[in-house]
């Protein structure tokens, strides 16, 4: 059965920095696109980034773009999230999450998640 | 970007009824769009995609259907399990966006 398990959320001031990691098992993780979400306090989803399974497609939303980089390992199974510059406006849980098709590279549909890492931005 | 907005953003049902959300999109899509629901506290988890695919573990009341610009989710006969808050998704252009959310709850 496929698990995500996420780590290194907290609490940070402004301009700090993080890394998120997301432990991937139960799965080909090599052969899948990953993603990040998130979800601030209280509201709706968001789509932050996605690596494809080689690494040779990365995307992130405007608002995080020069300041998130994403990566993989495929040999440890593992997905990273490195937060710079870090804002109020970031605290969100955060979720990794696979594509649910491994076919379809970068297709945003996001068929297992993991149970989120809670970033809280305040000084 | 483009803006999905869902109706209604609350809906209140029993258990057997019919309830139909939608999802209206801000440009064509095609018929690059998804379903989730979520429960409190928990991470949102995949219904349909590509419009009208069930995801394979979801139960047959679940549909979806639409193109272009409107989509529709259906529970056919709503269970205690699908009291949740329920979100589209479109696939079809960078960055990928999510609706407001429908919350459904117990009448």
């Amino acid at each position: 059965e496929d698990q995500l398990v996420e780590s290194g959320g907290g609490l940070v001031k402004p301009g700090g920095s993080l890394r998120l990691s997301c432990a991937a098992s139960g799965f080909a993780f090599s052969v899948y696109t990953m993603n990040w979400f998130r979800q601030a306090p209280g509201r709706g989803l968001e789509w932050v980034s996605s690596i494809s399974s080689s690494s040779e497609s990365i995307y992130y939303t405007d608002s995080v773009k020069g300041r998130f980089t994403v990566s993989r390992d495929n040999a440890k199974n593992s997905l990273f999230l490195h937060m710079n510059s870090l804002r109020a406006e970031d605290t969100a849980v955060y979720y990794c999450a696979r594509d649910y098709l491994y076919y379809r590279e970068n297709s945003g549909v996001a068929g297992s998640w993991g149970q989120g890492t809670l970033v809280t931005v305040s000084s | 970007d483009i803006q999905l907005t869902q109706s209604p953003s609350f809906l209140s049902a029993s258990v057997g009824d019919r309830v139909t959300i939608t999802c209206r999109a801000s440009q064509g899509i095609r018929n690059s769009l998804a379903w989730y629901h979520q429960k409190p506290g928990k991470a949102p988890y995949l219904l349909i995609y590509d419009a009208s695919t069930l995801k394979s573990d979801v139960p047959s009341r679940f549909s979806g259907s639409g193109s272009g610009t409107e989509f529709t989710l259906t529970i056919r006969s709503l269970q205690a399990e699908d009291f949740a808050t329920y979100y589209c998704q479109q696939v079809n252009t960078y960055p990928w966006t999510f609706g407001q959310g429908t919350k459904v709850e117990i009448k």
